[in-house]
Formats: C-alpha cells, structure tokens, sequence
C-alpha cells in the first residue's frame, strides 16, 4: 500500500523559503519509472503542479515556477525535498505530494498524501 | 504550455440523473488525459486516464471518452457520494496542467 504524507511549516514569511518533505512508503523511488511530485491547490481554487523528480534523478519543473522550486531525494530515507524561495502571499495554499509511475499510467498522480496547508504571511 | 478549460464550472443534479462534464484543451493532447475527483477537506482522487480507462476500484457508472482536445466524463446515474468536485489533467508533456474543475452539487 502507497502511502505519502507531507512535512513543513504551516506559516513561512513573506521572501523567505520553504522546504517541504514528503515521506513515503509502499513503493522505491529506485523503482524503474517511478516518480514523486508536487501539487499546490491555493483556498477555493483549481490544482496546480509544481514539481516531479524520478528514479532516474530526472527533474521536471512547472515552466513559470522554474527559476523558484528545487526538488531533491533520499532514497536510503525515502524521502523527496521540495524547496520555493522567495515566498509571496499568493504561494498560500495545500501542498500535495504524489506518486506516478511512468510504467503504469504514465507521468500522472496516482496516489496523493493528505496535503499540507502553508500560509504565507508576515 | 497547454491550458485546460472545463464545463459547466458549476452543475446542480439530482441523485439518478445521468451528467456529463467537458473538458477541453487548447491544442491536441491524443488521448494524454486524466479525471479526478475531489471532495472538501480531501486529496485528489484518480478516476480515469487515458481519456476513457477507468482506474483500479472506480465504479462503472463513471466513463470518459474523447480524445484531440474534446473530452467528457459522464456519471450514468449520479450517487450521494458523487457529489465533488472534478478535474480534468493533460499529461501530453511532462508539464501537466489541470483545468478549473466543475463542481457536481445537488439539485
């Protein structure tokens, strides 16, 4: 069974950095295909995705957030590291961590840890 | 970057009705499409990909068809516990995009 949760801070302020762990279990990020992500969902709004890192250390990025994420892992902790610098009050929202699997269903979410929500204020 | 639209963003059903979402996206995605449903306080939860292959556990009544840049996800008989919220997400590149969700409330 594939389980994920998320760990952070609940507040961070504004320009400052935010580094998020997401802790897994049930599957290897040494697997062949296997990638873990990040999506944001900001109160009442539609999901956006952030990050993906795979088994391979590939690293794909949301286009307009490029020059701000960072994600990393530690496969002996499994263990993803996503960091965002330069926090603004807009960056508030729910951040999901994910598992895909380029083998089964391609690069999409197929399971979701319950979410962090981070507000971003001073 | 490919953008996602959805329709109706908002639909009022009655429990048997059959409901049909759209989703669209602005330049052709094959069949690179997934279906998401979403409930207050919850994570995503995976439905459909590739357009119309229904996920491990999901139950029949949900079906999605379409493929290019016109898609649909149809409940034949809506339930209780289908009132959510659903997304529609491209994966024709490894940049997914979701679209704005279409909020499924009872009549």
């Amino acid at each position: 069974q594939i389980t994920l949760k998320e760990s952070g801070p609940t507040l961070v302020k504004p320009t400052q950095t935010l580094t998020l762990t997401c802790s897994f279990s049930g599957f290897s990020l040494t697997t062949s295909g296997v990638g873990v992500g990040w999506i944001r969902q900001p109160p009442g709004k539609a999901l956006e995705w952030l990050a993906v890192i795979y088994w391979n250390d590939d690293k794909r990025y949301s286009p307009p957030l490029k020059s701000r994420l960072t994600i990393t892992k530690d496969n002996s902790r499994n263990q993803v590291v996503l960091t965002m610098t330069n926090m603004d009050p807009l960056d508030t929202a729910t951040y999901y961590c994910t598992h895909s699997s380029l083998v089964d269903r391609g690069p999409i979410p197929d399971s979701w840890g319950q979410g962090t929500l981070v507000t971003v204020s001073s | 970057d490919i953008q996602m639209t959805q329709s109706p963003s908002t639909l009022s059903a009655s429990v048997g009705e059959r409901v049909t979402l759209t989703c669209r996206a602005s330049q052709s995605i094959g069949t690179w499409l997934a279906w998401y449903q979403q409930k207050p306080g919850k994570a995503p939860k995976l439905l459909i990909h590739k357009a119309s292959t229904l996920d491990t556990g999901v139950p029949s009544r949900f079906s999605g068809s379409g493929s290019g840049t016109e898609f649909t996800l149809t409940i034949s008989s809506l339930q209780p516990d289908d009132f959510a919220t659903y997304y529609c997400q491209q994966y024709n590149s490894y940049s997914l995009t979701f679209g704005p969700g279409t909020k499924v409330d009872i009549k």
